[in-house]
């Protein structure tokens, strides 16, 4: 079946302007998660749905980051006032949402460029 | 919460010879321990991934050990190619929070 799918595949945007990243998580899967990946380091966590419910956004760098998950299905990921800093792969992932050891399928991630 | 840190952060070794790279973590809570391979602009795929009840896992030339006391996992790679050219990641995981090492950046040369 289908995997994680992102859209868009790239973003480039002004400082200043806000922009919306969307997740398609693998069908069936309760958990999702959003990750932010600076060149050259590993995938740092933002924030953790299980179903529709925002379990642990205590990865969310600050107040201008927000993501929903209406449905429990898909998500975006929202981003406010954007600054440079704010330029990364965002990478979505998903898991069936039993906990402990399942496994998460990451999706090809958006490239944001904050100019 | 849970620091991962990982060695070396670039290797670079002979075509067939073995690649092993190490993680330490900080949560004794961690249960599950994954590691995934990074190609340029590609999306991180899993190639393996240990569980805390186990010690170590194999799969034909890649193999994770983990020591719990220690707090620390290894992944080893043997009979190295050029394709498994690329940045490993790994991670530590309590529940559903996972937290991803820097990476180390593998470089396999023919």
């Amino acid at each position: 079946g289908a995997g994680v799918s992102q859209t868009p595949s790239n973003k480039v945007t002004e400082k200043g302007k806000y922009v919306e990243l969307r997740c398609d998580p693998i069908s069936g899967h309760t958990a999702l998660y959003w990750y932010r990946q600076s060149l050259g380091q590993g995938p740092e966590f933002l924030i953790y749905f299980q179903g529709t419910g925002a379990a642990d956004d205590s990865g969310l760098p600050n107040d201008r980051f927000f993501a929903v998950r209406p449905e429990g299905s898909v998500s975006t990921l929202k981003i406010q006032r954007t600054e440079r800093g704010d330029s990364a792969v965002y990478l979505c992932a998903s898991s069936l949402g039993r906990g402990g050891a399942d496994t998460q399928y990451f999706g090809p991630g958006t490239r944001l460029t904050v100019l | 919460g849970e620091n991962v840190e990982q060695h070396p952060s670039t290797l670079s070794v002979q075509e067939g010879d073995s690649a092993v790279i190490k993680c330490t973590y900080s949560d004794s809570a961690s249960n599950y321990f994954p590691w995934y391979k990074q190609e340029l602009g590609k999306r991180p795929q899993l190639i393996i991934d240990i569980r805390s009840n186990v010690g170590e896992k194999k799969d034909q030339r890649i193999a994770v050990t983990l020591n719990k006391t220690a707090k620390h996992f290894s992944l080893h790679i043997t009979e190295t190619q050029p394709e498994d050219s690329a940045v490993y990641f790994c991670a530590a995981r309590r529940n559903n929070d996972m937290r991803f090492g820097a990476g180390t950046r593998l470089t396999v040369k023919p």
